[in-house]
């Protein structure tokens, strides 16, 4: 296991079109997390899952967000409807946690989404 | 509120000296774990060092150091004998036991090394 996969490392598409990410996390980890980054910001936390459960969204995921982990193993991030705003990285993280604390998050390269 | 403070956009040292990166936070809940990440260039975000909130020496990895300093919430990150590898974007961020399990990021500081 090399670590966080995420695809495709770029996407460009047109305003109004949907798009949908993929994070394949560490094997054995049971924790994933999505973040946005744009430029110059520290990571904003969007969505978060334990197995195949989404138990935290965050305020910034608008209805046209939507993320699943259908077998608590990779994960996938839509958006439907882009618009510019949606312009960013795009992170992926897991960890193995166990009550309320973590391991260390490990970290994808992302996803750089440009919306035209 | 902003939770985690990184007060120095960019930081420019030369090589082989020692620099410290700062990083000031805000919680009430006294469960907590403060984290610093690397994000060079090529985007990803890499684990440097951890410390929680109850440890009660300071976190070292290497290179790297945590300088905890509870009372006065701040968990700066010291770099010795840098290198020209360290250059890139250095994140502070804060998980705490109460708000759930989700990393917060301050919005980083700038490490530029030269030869």
């Amino acid at each position: 296991d090399t670590g966080v996969s995420q695809n495709p490392r770029h996407k460009i598409t047109k305003r109004g079109q949907n798009v949908t990410f993929r994070c394949d996390p560490i094997s054995e980890h049971n924790r994933l997390y999505w973040y946005r980054q744009t430029l110059g910001q520290g990571p904003e936390f969007l969505t978060y899952f334990q197995n195949e459960a989404q138990l935290e969204k965050s305020r910034l995921l608008s209805d046209r967000f939507s993320a699943e982990r259908p077998k608590g193993s990779f994960s996938t991030l839509e958006i439907q409807r882009t618009e510019q705003g949606d312009s960013a990285m795009y992170l992926c993280a897991s960890s193995l946690g166990q009550g309320m604390m973590n391991t260390e998050a490990f970290f994808g390269q992302g996803t750089r989404l440009t919306v035209v | 509120a902003q939770k985690i403070t990184q007060t120095q956009p960019g930081m420019f040292v030369q090589e082989k000296e020692a620099v410290t990166l700062d990083c000031t936070y805000d919680t009430s809940d006294p469960s907590y774990g403060l984290f610093w990440y690397k994000q060079p260039s090529s985007g990803e975000m890499i684990f440097l060092i951890y410390q929680g909130s109850y440890d009660q020496q300071n976190a070292t990895e290497g290179r790297y150091s945590l300088n905890f300093q509870k009372a006065r919430k701040s968990a700066n990150l010291v770099i010795s004998a840098s290198q020209l590898g360290d250059s890139a974007m250095y994140f502070c961020a804060m998980i705490q036991r109460q708000a759930g399990t989700a990393l917060i990021f301050g919005k980083g500081t700038t490490l530029s090394v030269s030869s």
